[in-house]
């Protein structure tokens, strides 16, 4: 089955750096990978996914990129606040799987003022 | 819209004892699926429900079972609880099975002592 490793465990930024998350996975037919974000005691909300036809994908301040060669992911945070602060979990997925996603085991991210 | 719902948020069992985690979708969604979290695993799929009537196992759907009740309700059933399943437990839906977003519930904190 797929497997998805995440990097880092834990990220610490000034308020305004940028920070950059990566991922990789194993199953080269996964072609879809979702980035969720994870407040403290709530549950995941997608923030942004790119599908495999693309290699990048931007949404304001934040970007995936996407590499199939290497079958890596990574997200980019550009000018961090402080409500940028949570946990945030790649993952992939692949047509016919189910909409079955595999979960990186996350990042924790600090904005510090 | 409340979303995806969830019950209880808490809960305390002793090894041996049953219980049924409750969850609920008011956004007419086709799939829906059980997630656990642990510390430094990520969210681990448990079972998935790609349509009504149907349900199939995840990556760890043992000691567990699940019913969907209707196309809103998804229940996940812990027979015999045992310490390991200490975690904390998830519902998501999506609108069908596919390269969709899925949506969380606000998650269940459950202990076995």
């Amino acid at each position: 089955g797929e497997n998805v490793e995440q990097h880092p465990s834990t990220l610490s930024v000034q308020e305004g750096d940028s920070a950059v998350i990566k991922c990789t996975y194993s199953d080269s037919a996964s072609n879809y990978f979702p980035w969720y974000k994870q407040e403290l005691g709530k549950g995941p909300q997608l923030i942004i996914d790119i599908r495999s036809n693309v290699g990048e994908k931007k949404d304001q301040r934040i970007a995936v990129t996407l590499n199939k060669t290497a079958k890596h992911f990574s997200l980019h945070i550009t000018e961090t606040q402080p409500e940028d602060s949570a946990v945030y979990f790649c993952a992939a997925s692949r047509t016919g799987g189910g909409n079955k996603l595999t979960f990186g085991t996350g990042t924790q991210l600090k904005v510090e003022l | 819209n409340a979303g995806v719902t969830q019950t209880p948020k808490f809960q305390v069992l002793k090894t041996g004892q049953s219980m049924t985690l409750q969850c609920a979708q008011d956004m007419n969604h086709n799939s829906m699926y059980w997630y656990r979290q642990d510390p430094g695993m990520g969210l681990r799929l448990i079972y998935y429900s790609a349509s009504e009537g149907t349900t199939d196992k995840g990556e760890v759907p043992n000691g567990y079972n699940v019913s969907r009740l209707n196309k809103r309700e998804f229940s996940l059933r812990l027979e015999s609880a045992a310490p390991s399943q200490t975690s904390v437990y998830f519902c998501a839906s999506s609108r069908r099975e596919g390269l969709y977003e899925q949506y969380f519930g606000p998650g269940t904190r459950l202990t076995v002592t």
